[in-house]
């Protein structure tokens, strides 16, 4: 039973476009979403992160927003750059639940392509 | 200044053969996470230590895994006896608990292929 969901395997994106990455979850306790980045042959960086009680939260190039009532995420990149292209993975932390608190829930990735 | 290091890069084994992953998380940080990444599956959760105390071991898929953590700067993945589906990237990660969020650094991952 998947509790975070990327529907997209892959997106394919012209350089200077805005790329969309969809995320959706299925845990009200979830309290904390986080975005990494995935290159071939490395592991995970994090990019950005937004509280359940936000919903968008901006950096650079990157906004994530979060939309509570419909259990769903989405990370934007504007403008997408070559160098975007990655496997991208949404991530949830639920509450503080004891030994839970740390632990995060990933989706399967989207791999995205931004073409020049 | 080192990340996360995980060692082998590359496993190739035969199958019924013993594999120990090795990682050194970051020093300084307290929780440590091993997480496998198929394509079937994605990127789950194995299992995570807290303070070198494991914490959550409901990903082990089965007995043939096991984790130790000897102390704050090592750890341990091993499969005994090891099968082809066993193979996969393993990645190793770590954080310093007691943020308000967890964001976790990963190692390069190990890449382990079992024939």
């Amino acid at each position: 039973d998947q509790q975070v969901k990327q529907n997209s395997p892959s997106l394919s994106v012209q350089e200077g476009r805005i790329s969309i990455l969809n995320c959706d979850y299925t845990n009200s306790m979830f309290d904390y979403f986080l975005w990494y980045k995935k290159y071939p042959a490395e592991g995970p960086t994090f990019l950005i992160s937004i509280s359940s009680i936000k919903d968008k939260n901006e950096d650079g190039r990157f906004t994530v927003f979060l939309n509570k009532s419909a259990k769903h995420l989405s990370l934007h990149i504007v403008p997408s750059q070559p160098g975007d292209s990655a496997v991208y993975f949404c991530a949830a932390k639920l509450q503080n639940s004891g030994g839970s608190n740390y632990k995060l829930t990933f989706g399967k990735g989207t791999l995205l392509t931004v073409n020049p | 200044d080192a990340g996360v290091i995980q060692s082998p890069r590359h496993e190739v084994t035969e199958m019924g053969q013993e594999v120990t992953l090795r990682c050194k998380p970051i020093s300084g940080h307290n929780s440590l996470f091993w997480y496998r990444q198929t394509m079937m599956r994605g990127l789950e959760l194995l299992i995570y230590f807290n303070n070198n105390v494991p914490i959550d071991d409901s990903g082990m898929p089965e007995d043939r895994f096991s984790a130790k953590m000897p102390n704050a700067s090592f750890s341990t993945l091993k499969i005994q006896p090891s099968e082809p589906r066993d193979s996969a990237v393993y990645f190793c990660a770590s954080s310093l608990a007691g943020r308000s969020y967890n964001e976790q650094f990963f190692g390069p991952g190990t890449r382990l292929t079992v024939l």
